[in-house]
């Protein structure tokens, strides 16, 4: 069974400040890690995927993750927040090999203070 | 290139009624998956569909059914609807070459009262 903790399910930062989102996983097989964004009324958008390749992983947006093996981890950062970047974020996890189906967790809401 | 549509966009049925939700794969995927995200929480697998055939399935109840068309456009049915119901639905869609790359609908809101 696979599953994801996502820590904190509200995060407020200022404009201009890190973002850091925490993600933890647990998998019986080596996963595959995702970060989604939901904006209010949409779908989910992928902002990037590790599929074990390299354990930092850059994606969309100027978002970044990295794969720490050791501590079970895939958190979500950004150097500078935009106030763009309010929406609501989930972590996800899938089986490694094809078509496997994904297991999100419960989403962080975040906020930028202007 | 339209992306994923899906339709209706808002739905109100009342308890016990039936409901069809539709999905249409962004172009050149041939691979369904419906979740169901209820408010607050992330989404939760259905089901996935690939060549017409259910291939995966969730820890969802028999009342939950879909299915796909020659054209990869697919259906969820929900059959004898329960307040617990109420939730955003959302279908994605994927290729058999690139698999791990889902794109989502905006979903369907449906509400039961």
């Amino acid at each position: 069974a696979q599953s994801v903790t996502q820590l904190g399910s509200h995060v407020s930062v200022s404009e201009g400040a890190l973002v850091l989102l925490r993600c933890n996983y647990s998998s019986s097989v080596p996963p595959y890690l995702f970060w989604y964004v939901q904006y209010p009324n949409q779908g989910l958008q992928l902002l990037l995927k590790y599929t074990s390749a390299a354990t930092l992983v850059k994606g969309i947006n100027g978002f970044e993750a990295e794969f720490k093996k050791s501590e079970t981890s895939f958190h979500l950062t950004k150097p500078s927040a935009h106030m763009s970047d309010a929406a609501e974020y989930f972590c996800a996890v899938s089986g490694y090999g094809g078509n496997e189906k994904l297991t999100f967790g419960t989403g962080t809401r975040l906020t930028i203070i202007p | 290139d339209a992306g994923v549509t899906q339709s209706p966009t808002h739905l109100i049925k009342t308890r016990g009624q039936q409901v069809t939700l539709r999905c249409s794969p962004k172009s050149g995927h041939d691979t369904v998956s419906w979740y169901q995200q209820a408010l607050g929480q992330g989404p939760q697998f259905i089901f996935q569909y690939y060549e017409e055939e259910e291939r995966q399935r969730g820890n969802f109840p028999d009342r939950f059914s879909g299915h796909q068309f020659p054209n990869y456009s697919s259906e969820l049915n929900v059959n004898a609807l329960l307040l617990g119901d109420s939730a955003l639905y959302l279908c994605a869609s994927s290729s058999q070459r690139d698999y791990e790359k889902l794109f989502f609908g905006s979903g369907t809101q449906l509400s039961v009262l």
